[in-house]
């Protein structure tokens, strides 16, 4: 079955750092599109990130320079480094993968984990 | 990166059409013909509805339909049903290699 399975949550304060992680199943990271994309408490989606089968990377304007995305092949997952947390960083995260071809199109989804600064 | 404009609600009785309307700009929207739009019931992660303007993924009712004039994209949802009652957001690729979400849209099935 194709899943994502995002972990790594939690409370943390403003200025600090967490990782999240979201495990793939039914299919390879490495040659797909994959996504972050967060919703803040009642209000809408955003795009955080995404990483190309070939390893580019690009960010949202609001968390360049703050946060790294990455993958490890050998455990087919996809992570999210977050440095220099805000409270306006508080909301769900979502994996996502991109379909292919890229056309900024989000086909499968996890379930989310949810990241509170305060 | 702004994100792209939509209604903050619609409305429509069974049976009847609705029209939720995605505004963004030659950047993003007029730019390029990859505009998605998903549905999103409370508490759950979004579902893909339809993928590069037009298309729909396998198992999307054909009742679902998007579109595009210049700098604004649209999603028709024909025959309503209770079931469609949900938020729905527009999204496009942008200049820069960057995705813009809409505001979202809160369709009430009345």
């Amino acid at each position: 079955e194709v899943q994502l399975v995002e972990s790594g949550g939690g409370l943390i304060q403003p200025g600090g750092s967490l990782r999240l992680s979201c495990a793939a199943s039914g299919f390879a990271v490495s040659n797909n599109y994959m996504n972050w994309v967060r919703q803040a408490p009642g209000k809408g989606l955003e795009w955080v990130s995404v990483i190309y089968s070939e390893g580019s990377t690009y960010y949202a304007d609001s968390v360049k320079g703050r946060f790294t995305i990455s993958r490890d092949n050998s455990k087919n997952t996809l992570n999210l480094q977050m440095n220099s947390l805000r409270v306006e960083d508080t909301a769900v995260y979502y994996c996502a993968r991109g379909r292919f071809p890229w056309t900024a199109a989000f086909d499968i989804w996890g379930q989310g984990t949810v990241v509170i600064v305060s | 990166q702004s994100a792209l404009t939509q209604p903050r609600s619609v409305s429509g009785s069974p049976g009847q059409s609705v029209t939720i309307s995605c505004t963004g700009t030659s950047s993003d929207v007029g730019g390029y013909n990859y505009v998605s739009w998903y549905q999103q019931h409370p508490g759950k992660a979004p579902k893909l509805m339809i993928y590069d303007v037009t298309k729909r993924p396998s198992g999307v009712p054909d009742r679902f339909s998007g579109s595009k004039s210049g700098n604004t994209a649209s999603l028709t949802i024909s025959g309503l049903q209770a079931e469609d009652e949900s938020d729905y957001y527009c999204c496009s690729y942008a200049d820069n290699y960057v995705v813009l979400f809409g505001g979202g849209t809160k369709l009430t099935v009345l």
